[in-house]
């Protein structure tokens, strides 16, 4: 089976410092790992995915994320918080056949100026 | 359209009327998904279609609820016999194809509250 356990459901900080998004996930198979981000009224919209390629993914709107393997998470990170950033933030794991993709419990970031 | 539309954006009902969510995926788009999102909750997988199949229904919460996609596109997600416990916000999403690690296009969700 798989899931994902989101560490915070609640991160705060300023604008202009480090984001740190805390994904730890589980899986039976060799993951396929992603993240998304919700905008108030808006739709999830894809940040970045790992599918077996570079252990280090680049996103959009300077994100990032580093598979670890030995620590089974995928934290999502980027140096420098813009207000623009602040939303709710999704990882997610899916099925070894991509039929399923089952999301954390989400983090809301909220960035101070 | 250029996204994927769902209607209604709000419905309110009284608890043990049937309720109709509709989702119209992204022109072309094989794969289609629906997904609940309750209060501080992440979302919760209900169920996804190849085409008009769903090989996997066991998401779907109670025998209350049911989908069907007819032609390949539209979706709809019924619900009957309202429980409190329903409200929540349904998300639809499409991708391009089904069994690939595409991107999901969420639509902005219909929410149902159930009184």
């Amino acid at each position: 089976a798989q899931s994902v356990t989101q560490l915070d459901s609640h991160v705060s900080v300023s604008e202009g410092t480090p984001v740190l998004l805390r994904c730890n996930y589980s899986s039976s198979y060799s993951p396929s790992l992603f993240w998304y981000v919700q905008h108030p009224n808006k739709g999830l919209q894809l940040l970045l995915k790992y599918t077996s390629a570079a252990t280090l993914v680049k996103g959009i709107n300077g994100f990032e994320a580093e598979f670890k393997k030995s620590e089974t998470s995928f934290h999502l990170t980027k140096p420098s918080a813009h207000m623009s950033d602040a939303a709710e933030y999704f990882c997610v794991v899916s099925d070894p056949n991509f039929n399923k993709f089952y999301f954390g419990s989400g983090t809301k970031l909220n960035v101070k100026p | 359209g250029a996204g994927v539309s769902q209607s209604p954006s709000n419905k309110v009902t009284e608890k043990g009327k049937d309720v109709e969510l509709r989702c119209d995926p992204i022109s072309g788009h094989t794969a289609l998904y629906w997904y609940r999102q309750s209060l501080g909750q992440g979302l919760e997988f209900l169920i996804y279609f190849q085409g008009n199949s769903a090989p996997d229904k066991s998401g779907l919460p109670s025998d209350r609820f049911s989908a069907e996609r007819t032609g390949g596109s539209v979706s709809t997600l019924t619900i009957q016999r309202t429980q409190q416990e329903d409200s929540a916000v349904y998300l639809c999403a499409s991708s391009l194809l089904a069994g690939v690690a595409g991107e999901l296009f969420f639509g902005e969700g219909s929410r149902l509250t159930v009184l």
